[in-house]
């Protein structure tokens, strides 16, 4: 069964210094996607990146991007440039084979100093 | 235009009722899903629907009872709530995958947020 791992419950950064959150797991299949979601305090759960394990190119959105390694089963987030409204529970996620399902992590919670 | 809506956003009940959450799509999905989180912020997947058809069940009370009336909407019913059943209850749809393996995100509605007395 596939699991993802978020070993750091919570995280803090000073604004505009970067972070990064960890996360790693575990599937048979060669072809796959992971996510990270934002979970603000409002609740509303945010697609922040996507990343497809058959490219090598680590993906990126803005401030956001990806440490990929797919040998290692690990995909870690960093945020460049923090910003208090970065200030938020952060989930990764696997989506299963076949019917898709996510399975997500335990979550980080991030706060952002100011 | 809200992509993914859910109502109601609050919903407190006393133990033994009866109660449902609506969810409803714009988006032209196929596949349509309820996630519960719980008092740790633990997600998971409850119920997954495509076009209509049931197509998760994960190890759910038989007191929770999705129907879907169309692709657009997927309900959730429960029976004779419990204290257990506080949480937040989240829908989501994504795309239906054509061939292969392509995982389109999830788009998420709101949220419910259930506590049972």
């Amino acid at each position: 069964a596939q699991t993802v791992t978020q070993s750091q419950p919570e995280m803090s950064v000073q604004e505009a210094e970067t972070v990064t959150l960890s996360c790693t797991y575990d599937t048979s299949e060669s072809d796959y996607y992971l996510f990270w979601y934002k979970q603000p305090p409002s609740r509303q759960m945010i697609l922040v990146i996507r990343q497809e394990a058959y490219k090598q190119q680590n993906a990126t959105e803005n401030r956001f991007s990806v440490n990929f390694q797919k040998a290692a089963k690990s995909f870690s987030l960093k945020i460049s440039d923090s910003q208090l409204g970065d200030a938020a529970m952060y989930f990764c996620a696997y989506p299963n084979f076949g019917n898709e399902k996510l399975t997500f992590g335990t979550g980080t919670r991030l706060t952002i100093i100011p | 235009d809200t992509a993914v809506s859910q109502t109601p956003k609050y919903l407190v009940t006393q133990m033994g009722n009866d109660k449902s959450i609506k969810c409803e799509q714009n988006l032209g999905h196929d596949t349509m899903y309820w996630y519960k989180q719980d008092s740790k912020k633990f997600l998971k997947i409850m119920f997954s629907y495509n076009n209509k058809e049931l197509i998760i069940n994960e190890t759910v009370p038989n007191r929770f009872s999705p129907k879907s009336p169309d692709k657009a909407h997927l309900n959730l019913h429960i029976n004779s709530l419990e204290l257990g059943d506080s949480a937040v209850y989240f829908c989501a749809s994504s795309q239906d995958p054509q061939t292969g393996h392509i995982s389109y995100e999830q788009y998420f509605g709101p949220g419910t947020r259930l506590t049972v007395t």
